[in-house]
């Protein structure tokens, strides 16, 4: 159950794209199409972004997608905006009814 | 709409018990698995327990199994974590969040426990 591996920052300026990574291993991100991503602003609750590697909830701008290559997800967020100022997180189902998340990417936006 | 709300939330002694609530409503309880996540202060998620619909299966981490014990009360709409040996590690918040299929479509706000002497 060890955490997945995000790195600790990204950034960009408004209107820019950034890629934030999510590593793993064949025991969770690889072995199931079942990584989530979620947004958290400061004290605040986090919220689902991306769920099934690349689904979008309703309401979630299409700025965001998802993507998976072997044992790493990742998430980009196109057309950056300053509300997208936030922490990200993936998650994965590990498995035995499980679940690992990433140890969290803080975005900001320049 | 959604809507999870936790308490129970508090400061507690290391090796005491504490007893968190999520009440739910804007949906039908009964067909969700739920989870608990924890975030300590300044740090990231972590998954810590998880029930299935009609509470037969329940699934901690590592580092809170045999001390956590969840729990649900469909006919109360409600979700339950008993925390008992509790250490200084467990100080978090602690949400409440709903399945929809592998992923937590829902949170709540979020409820704080702090261990402490």
């Amino acid at each position: 159950q060890s955490a997945l591996t995000q790195p600790p920052s990204a950034s960009g300026s408004p209107g820019q794209s950034v890629t934030i990574s999510c590593t793993g291993t064949s025991s969770d991100v690889g072995g199931y199409n079942y990584v989530s991503w979620y947004q958290q602003h400061p004290g605040k609750a986090p919220k689902l972004m991306i769920s099934e590697v690349s689904k979008r909830p309703s309401g979630v701008p299409d700025r965001f997608s998802g993507s998976k290559s072997g044992n790493m997800a990742s998430l980009t967020v196109s057309g950056l905006q300053p509300e997208d100022e936030a922490d990200y997180y993936c998650c994965s189902y590990a498995g035995s009814n499980s679940w690992v998340f990433g140890g969290g990417t803080k975005l900001t936006v320049l | 709409e959604v809507q999870l709300v936790e308490s129970g939330g508090g400061l507690v002694q290391p090796g005491g018990s504490l007893r968190l609530s999520c009440a739910a409503s804007g949906f039908t309880f009964s067909y969700h698995w739920m989870t608990w996540v924890r975030q300590a202060p300044g740090k990231g998620l972590e998954w810590v327990a998880s029930i299935n619909q009609d509470g037969s299966g329940n699934y901690f981490v590592d580092s809170v199994r045999g001390r956590f014990t969840i729990s649900r009360d469909n006919a109360k709409n409600s979700l339950y974590l008993q925390m008992n040996s509790l250490r200084a590690e467990d100080t978090a918040v602690y949400y409440c969040a709903r399945h929809v299929t592998y992923d937590y479509a829902d949170w709540g706000q979020g409820s704080l426990v702090t261990v402490s002497s």
